[in-house]
């Protein structure tokens, strides 16, 4: 099992640009999750999708941010335009069925200068 | 409004003895805690949970007690070893946030001393 994967680890950007972080979730998990950490907010959850349909996006701050999941093996989450705020590690997990615990990748770091 | 909240950003102990970390929640709708153990550059991966119908729950070296009344929750770590430092995040969910939304406290930073 390899776990969750996200790419990329590191992303560094200018204000304006888009940004695409990738996940790659545990083969045969149901439940995808897309959380931000920042200084000041901690973890909080922006997404989370169902059998590849989002089901609660409330946490997701602005038009700027989208997230899509095509298939049951891979979710992108978007940022168009970037802006320095955005600045944070985003954390992708998954799991499985509804009461097991989530499996977290090992994050994206963004810096948007 | 933060709905779970540990108010201790950092914790020192020596290796051997017994750490405590706790955790306070307002919601009184929150029936499911967790902990999750983070290491720097890494995702946090799951360290034990309990249900509301439970105050008690233990697996190995790792204890977590909850008591609703005071709505606080507390993972007692025995004895503690250099390798259990690392950032320790409480968790809740309940019906109302739905099942699968976990709210995050900040986390409270663990160091065991040799």
């Amino acid at each position: 099992d390899a776990g969750v994967i996200q790419s990329p680890r590191h992303e560094v950007t200018e204000m304006g640009q888009e940004v695409t972080l990738r996940c790659k979730p545990i083969s045969g998990h149901d439940y995808l999750f897309w959380y931000r950490q920042t200084m000041m907010r901690g973890l909080e959850l922006l997404i989370y999708f169902n059998n590849n349909v989002p089901i609660d996006d409330s946490g997701m701050p602005e038009d700027r941010f989208s997230a899509k999941m095509p298939n049951a093996s891979f979710s992108t989450l978007k940022i168009q335009p970037s802006e320095p705020r955005d600045s944070a590690v985003y954390f992708c997990a998954s799991s499985f069925g509804a009461n097991s615990p989530l499996h977290f990748g090992n994050g994206t770091r963004l810096t948007v200068t | 409004d933060q709905q779970v909240k540990q108010n201790s950003p950092s914790l020192s102990v020596q290796e051997g003895r017994i750490s405590i970390l706790n955790c306070d929640y307002t919601n009184s709708m929150f029936d499911y805690f967790l902990w999750y153990k983070k290491y720097p550059a890494e995702g946090p991966t799951f360290l034990i949970s309990i249900s509301s119908i439970k105050d008690k729950n233990e697996d190995g070296r790792f204890t977590v007690f909850l008591n609703k009344s005071a709505k606080h929750l507390s993972l007692h770590i025995v004895p503690s070893q250099p390798g259990d430092s690392a950032v320790y995040f409480c968790a809740a969910s309940g019906p109302d946030t739905g099942r699968r939304a976990l709210t995050f406290g900040s986390g409270t930073r663990l160091q065991v001393q040799p």
